[in-house]
């Protein structure tokens, strides 16, 4: 099993609707983030958190949503999804260690 | 505000040939870290390599190697005799150590290793 694993994996929604993403790790790391990937653009920064009740705005949160239910998970929500939305999205962790642990991703696409 | 340059959207490289892959990055930390990830077709992203910016020598993992320019804020990835499964987008990153901050991502370069 995945130390760090996103659902769904693949979604397709449509616009307005409300969808969450779920992300669960079992490395016991405190710090979880989560990143959206667009082509062309590498990897931003939605929201992230260093512990249950510590949550920061990332450079892209306009739209988005979060909530950190245990230390192991991290639950991303778009409330009313855009089609400008359309990405993959990443959950990430990190322990006392320097690298981050990265989920399998999540492919989004709002029609 | 720390910042990633990667300014080669595309690169090609022959079999067995070793390739660079530019980094610069922007930081006004003197303590930060700078990492290399690997992101085949498939989708995941695969770390590779780490530079802290203390470390005196040049960071070495198997074929990938980081030249560590500290005055010029280069953190450029060397991957010696490229295979086909070295195609993939290649995302340089970096963390500064004051306060809590999180991993920025510069935005990427694809690599296609030609037989």
């Amino acid at each position: 099993d995945a130390d760090v694993t996103q659902t769904p994996r693949n979604r397709i929604t449509k616009t307005g609707k409300r969808i969450m993403l779920e992300c669960s790790q079992t490395k016991g790391h405190d710090r979880m983030y989560w990143y959206r990937q667009d082509p062309g653009l590498g990897l931003r920064l939605i929201y992230y958190s260093f512990d249950v009740k510590d949550i920061n705005k990332g450079e892209i949160s306009d739209g988005y949503s979060v909530s950190r239910q245990a230390q192991a998970k991290f639950s991303l929500s778009l409330e009313s999804a855009i089609p400008n939305q359309t990405a993959l999205y990443f959950c990430a962790t990190r322990g006392t260690r320097s690298e981050a642990f990265f989920g399998q991703g999540t492919r989004l696409t709002v029609v | 505000a720390q910042k990633i340059t990667q300014t080669q959207p595309g690169m090609f490289v022959q079999e067995k040939e070793a390739v660079t892959l530019d980094c610069t990055y922007d930081t006004s930390d003197q303590s930060y870290g700078l990492f290399w990830y690997k992101q085949p077709s498939s989708g995941e992203m695969i770390f590779l390599i780490y530079q802290g910016s203390y470390d005196e020598q040049n960071a070495t993992e198997g074929r990938y190697s980081l030249n560590f320019q500290k005055a010029r804020k280069s953190a450029n990835l060397v991957i010696s005799a490229s295979q086909l499964g070295d195609s993939a987008m290649y995302f340089c990153a970096m963390r500064e150590f004051s306060g809590n901050t999180p991993l920025v991502f510069g935005k990427g370069t694809r690599l296609s290793v030609i037989a």
